[in-house]
């Protein structure tokens, strides 16, 4: 199994700015990726984050607004840019082990 | 497009009685379940998955889940629920062979919350 860690756990922004979420996996996976969870929700997949190259984007969501790093096997950073109250969300990293996705903790994202 | 419909969104039962819980998937030639469990304010925890094998899995705290290919179905089931048990319960799938075709994304159902009642 791996073990996924996420800074900020949570965080209060206003409209306009951008933040930036880490993940870090204990761990060398293949894959990575990033999912929202709304408020109430469930959770939808954002992107696969690729490890170097530019991330695979789900519909409905485009680099400019989530860009994606990945410099290597272990750490991922998403950022939420120029930041609405309607991107209030849990965001979620997991990374794929050989059968298995596991989970970060989540970082719960308040856009006032 | 795949998808995964889980049919309650709610399911309040009392303490020590039986729960099952629904999730239906698009038909696929391959597929891998899994069903995760999220308590309040936590994380999402891996609680079970069917890759192959048995159609019957089992976690470690009691609950179950058959796999039934026929009716595309992963019903996730506890003869005797706990009220630590009370959480929202996420059914995902991911299509095809993983390692080959298969990218690893997760779909997930709705979810259904499990309240058990003292």
């Amino acid at each position: 199994s791996a073990v996924i860690s996420q800074k900020p756990s949570r965080d209060i922004c206003q409209r306009g700015t951008s933040l930036t979420i880490q993940c870090q996996v204990d761990s060398q996976v293949t894959m990575m990726f990033w999912y929202r969870q709304q408020p109430g929700q469930s959770l939808t997949l954002i992107a696969t984050a690729n490890q170097g190259s530019e991330a695979t984007y789900e519909s409905g969501f485009v680099i400019d607004k989530f860009p994606i790093s990945r410099p290597n096997l272990t750490f991922s950073t998403l950022t939420v840019s120029n930041m609405s109250p309607e991107d209030s969300s849990i965001y979620l990293c997991s990374a794929a082990g050989t059968d298995t996705q596991y989970f970060g903790p989540g970082t719960r994202l308040t856009v006032l | 497009a795949q998808s995964v419909t889980q049919l309650d969104s709610q399911v309040p039962v009392f303490e020590e009685a039986p729960v099952e819980l629904r999730c239906n998937y698009s038909s696929s030639v391959s597929v891998y379940l899994f069903w995760y469990v999220q308590y309040p304010n936590q994380g999402l925890q891996l609680l079970l998955k069917y890759l192959s094998g048995s159609t019957l899995v089992e976690s470690i705290n009691g609950f179950e889940a058959e796999f039934n290919k026929s009716q595309t179905s992963f019903h996730l089931r506890k003869p005797s629920v706990h009220i630590s048990d009370t959480a929202e319960y996420f059914c995902a799938v991911t299509y095809g062979i993983h390692g080959s075709s298969n990218t690893g994304k997760l779909i997930f159902g709705q979810g259904t919350t499990l309240q058990v009642k003292p």
